[in-house]
């Protein structure tokens, strides 16, 4: 099957600086990426939808400015947590859906695990 | 809004017993269910995905079923293992939007 890969898996920072995450898809091109928040002990709730290319949109209450989202090539979904506070530690996994493959057909990453000191 | 809920949260049985979890939806024109496991601390690993057009997937001892018209799929694990440890998650894809929704979770432990 497709597969996701993320990275980093794990990150620790400090508060105040700002971590990125890769989303890439190994095998086909992704044309939809999703990006996903999982707080402990809590489900996973979605944050954004990017399209190859275009701005990404937000889930309603999700600060477009501090989850900075890039989607510049069929492979690879970049999300960037700016200036990032103790709060912003979660799990972050993405998923992708690909051009050929059809619409109800996602493929999830294995996740990266954030931790703001 | 569309919602997932699973029943039950949490769920501690002895080892070798069949066992059933539940997940309910509220969108009735959904595309897909997928039910995922997920250990502590790692990522999500996808067992069943069913079909919208299907009523049911079988990967070894795991059964789901799906039943849109009341909004319900169930989780039958056969003969579980203490390797079955893990918060077990479902999902629908949202019709429309291709949008997962995900469930609370249940967080089974199977006992040596």
């Amino acid at each position: 099957g497709a597969v996701v890969s993320q990275h980093p898996s794990w990150v620790i920072c400090k508060s105040g600086t700002s971590v990125k995450i890769e989303c890439r898809s190994l095998d086909f091109q992704a044309t939809t990426m999703f990006w996903y928040r999982q707080f402990p002990k809590q489900s996973l709730m979605l944050m954004a939808t990017s399209n190859e290319g275009s701005k990404a949109t937000y889930e309603q209450g999700v600060e477009k400015d501090k989850f900075l989202i890039n989607h510049a090539s069929l492979t690879l979904s970049t999300l960037t947590v700016t200036s990032a506070h103790p709060e912003d530690s979660s799990f972050y996994i993405c998923s992708a859906r690909g051009a050929g493959i059809a619409k109800n057909i996602q493929y999830f990453g294995a996740g990266t695990r954030l931790s703001v000191l | 809004k569309q919602e997932v809920t699973q029943i039950p949260a949490a769920l501690s049985v002895p080892e070798g017993e069949n066992l059933v979890l539940n997940c309910s939806f509220t969108d009735s024109a959904i595309y897909n269910l997928q039910w995922f496991r997920q250990d502590p601390g790692k990522g999500l690993t996808s067992l069943l995905l069913i079909q919208s057009s299907q009523r049911e997937q079988t990967s070894g001892r795991l059964n789901a079923s799906l039943d849109k018209s009341s909004g319900r799929s169930t989780l039958y694990i056969a003969a579980s293992q203490p390797g079955d440890s893990a918060t077990y998650l479902c999902a629908s894809l949202g019709s429309g939007t291709y949008k997962y929704i995900f469930g609370t979770g249940t967080r089974l432990k199977v006992l040596a």
